[in-house]
């Protein structure tokens, strides 16, 4: 079975700050890693992948994670903070293919404060 | 284009009633999914559809839950009947392909469903 994990339920960043946002997973194989906002009355919103190769990931809205396999870690993470950034942020994995079948962490509440 | 839309937003029924969400794909995607958020924890995989064809329903909790997917557009995930323990978001999501090599899936903005 997969599971993920993100341990903290809110993180408080100033703007202007680099902020990161941490999910470690567990799963048997090779992992299929998302990350996902989610803002206000919005549905989800796909942010970066990462499927094979290079282990940092650059995604959108200058969001970037890397893969750690030692660490079973994919933290989200940004160099500056933005106001804006405020949402709440999803990581899932998926074992194969149908990454549509992906397990989904409780979310981390991100609030960037002016 | 168009996003993928679910309605109701919101919806408040009493224990026993039955209720029906309703999730309006991209056009044109083939794959459609249903998700749910319990209790504001992990969202958790219901069912996969591809077309009209139930792909994968490991995550239907039981069997109150009926999903459809008429002619391979919109989908309907029925709730009959609700009990406390539904209450929850229910999210959509549609791609065009099923594998990795997608951008991510686009994903409705979810329904809150409310038993009471």
């Amino acid at each position: 079975a997969q599971s993920v994990a993100q341990p903290e339920d809110q993180v408080n960043v100033a703007e202007g700050n680099p902020l990161t946002v941490k999910c470690t997973y567990s799963v048997s194989g090779n992992p299929y890693l998302f990350w996902y906002v989610q803002y206000p009355n919005r549905g989800l919103q796909f942010l970066l992948k990462y499927i094979t190769g290079d282990n940092l990931v650059k995604g959108s809205y200058g969001f970037e994670a890397e893969f750690n396999k030692s660490q079973t870690s994919f933290h989200l993470k940004k160099p500056s903070a933005l106001v804006s950034d405020s949402a709440l942020y999803f990581c899932a994995v998926a074992l194969n293919t149908n990454a549509g079948k992906s397990t989904f962490g409780d979310g981390t509440t991100l609030t960037v404060k002016p | 284009e168009a996003g993928v839309t679910q309605f109701p937003s919101h919806s408040v029924i009493e224990k026993g009633q039955t209720v029906t969400l309703r999730c309006d794909p991209i056009s044109g995607h083939d794959n459609l999914y249903w998700y749910r958020r319990v209790m504001g924890k992990e969202i958790k995989f219901l069912l996969h559809f591809v077309k009209e064809s139930k792909q994968d329903e490991s995550g239907m909790p039981n069997n109150r839950f009926l999903a459809e997917r008429t002619g391979g557009t919109y989908s309907t995930l029925k709730v009959q009947p609700a009990e406390l323990e539904d209450s929850g978001v229910y999210f959509c999501a549609s791609s065009h392909y099923s594998g990795t090599g997608a951008a991510g899936y686009t994903f409705g903005s979810g329904t809150r469903l409310t038993v009471v």
